[in-house]
């Protein structure tokens, strides 16, 4: 079926530094969204995008936070600087509409040491 | 507040034996709800979802769930589990007013016994 891909699968960093999570997504869809996992937590939504705009975001989502995607390509999420509660597995989905199925990657393991 | 519940956070059946997964969800509207599962270093990969209708939905490899309003529940079932059903199983609401964001359970870990 569709396939999302994520890339790194593991990213360690040290707290400050920028990261950058990319997310290849299901080359005819439309919508993307970034979910975040800790540790033995559920899976918390961040933030979904439509249209070069993000459309909604969580509370989790903060202004260290950012996410674009430029002509198309990478879907990515930005953190600047990171900070060690930012360890966490994000998922990144897409959709080919905001009712239909999300097809998601296997994660990225963010570790900000 | 929306939410999502599954109460168990490991599930040991043995192989060839009947499964259930259970999932609790907290909406006043009408729900969308979805199954989703998640093998060892894969995405989470859809079972099966419920938008309206029949109450009982089927999905992949046999896994079926039922809708239940009255007891806010959307249980995963499965007749006769296969060991590859290993894996994390996830319930997910959908919140219309939300922009169809999801809203997740914590996850089942489902282990088959040889």
């Amino acid at each position: 079926g569709p396939k999302v891909l994520q890339i790194p699968s593991h990213q360690i960093i040290d707290m400050g530094q920028m990261v950058t999570l990319n997310c290849d997504p299901v080359s005819n869809h439309l919508y993307f969204y970034w979910y975040k996992q800790i540790l033995g937590q559920q899976m918390e939504f961040l933030v979904n995008f439509y249209n070069g705009k993000v459309m909604e975001k969580s509370k989790l989502f903060k202004d260290q936070f950012s996410v674009e995607r430029p002509d198309g390509s990478y879907f990515t999420l930005k953190i600047q600087p990171t900070a060690l509660e930012d360890s966490a597995v994000y998922f990144c989905a897409s959709s080919l509409d905001s009712q239909n199925t999300l097809y998601f990657g296997a994660g990225t393991r963010l570790s900000v040491l | 507040a929306q939410s999502v519940t599954q109460p168990d956070a490991r599930v040991t059946v043995s192989e060839g034996a009947s499964l259930q997964l259970r999932c609790k969800y907290s909406y006043s509207a009408t729900p969308y709800l979805f199954w989703y599962v998640q093998y060892p270093r894969q995405g989470l990969q859809l079972l099966l979802k419920y938008y309206s209708g029949d109450p009982v939905v089927q999905g992949v490899n046999s896994f079926e769930a039922e809708f239940s309003k009255s007891n806010s529940s959307f249980h995963l079932q499965k007749a006769s589990v296969h060991w590859s059903d290993s894996a994390v199983y996830f319930c997910a609401l959908s919140i219309m007013d939300s922009n169809y964001q999801l809203i997740w359970g914590s996850g089942t870990k489902l282990i088959i016994k040889p």
